[in-house]
């Protein structure tokens, strides 16, 4: 597929479960992006990985948050113990990563995954 | 430390009229600004970018936007709108923080309505 995906599209569950949501980038994007989107917060910039770089987790809001990004390509971001407060709708974004200080970085977003925790 | 306030919340038209959604910026870099935009249950689509190439930048589906260093601002534009512009509208600051890594601030968003 040319863009982002992700899934699920949409995934309900109880509080206090594990969640994982998957994001597929753009094929040869080597940066990819999590994002959540609550009602009246805006999008948070959660976590970002580049090439093999240790991944930028300073947007993660708590431990229970975690992300993992294999073969460079497909990204998982796993939530434990799920809060009500976790509901939201999370999305990925890929970009192609240019050399130098060039900050014309366009990020392609998915869809979202819409998280309901009851 | 970067910002983006848009300045509207919700912004209310008729079909056929003009279109102005508001976003300043701040900014202790020179930034890329980005309007992105978001139907509802769809992804962010990507409106327009800033690069500094012209201050002017026309973007897809009519929109444009205008980037005024002067009164940091970066308003988006659109001469006649159109029922499928009902969407919401989110202003995005850029900037290259070393290492191929990219900081972005989004704005609130401002959430578009056309009315018949």
């Amino acid at each position: 597929g040319a863009g982002v995906s992700q899934s699920p599209s949409n995934k309900v569950t109880e509080k206090g479960k594990d969640v994982e949501l998957r994001c597929d980038p753009i094929s040869g994007h080597t940066a990819l992006y999590w994002y959540r989107q609550s009602l009246g917060q805006g999008l948070e910039f959660l976590i970002y990985f580049q090439g093999n770089s240790a991944p930028d987790k300073s947007g993660l809001p708590s431990d229970r948050f975690s992300a993992e990004r294999t073969g460079g390509s497909v990204s998982t971001l796993t939530i434990q113990r799920t809060q009500q407060e976790d509901s939201a709708v999370y999305l990925c974004a890929s970009s192609l990563v240019g050399v130098g200080r060039e900050s014309t970085d366009t990020q392609y977003f998915g869809p979202g995954t819409r998280l309901t925790v009851l | 430390a970067q910002s983006v306030t848009q300045l509207d919340s919700h912004v209310s038209v008729s079909e056929g009229t003009p279109v102005l959604l508001r976003c300043n910026y701040s900014s202790s870099y020179s930034p890329s600004l980005f309007w992105y935009v978001q139907h509802p249950n769809k992804g962010l689509q990507l409106l327009l970018k800033y690069t500094s190439a012209a201050t002017l930048v026309k973007g897809i589906n009519g929109f444009e936007a205008e980037f005024k260093k002067s009164e940091t601002s970066f308003h988006l534009t659109k001469p006649s709108a159109h029922m499928s512009d009902a969407a919401e509208y989110f202003c995005v600051v850029t900037r290259y923080s070393g290492a191929g890594s990219y900081q972005l601030t989004f704005g609130k968003g401002t959430k578009l309505s056309v009315i018949p």
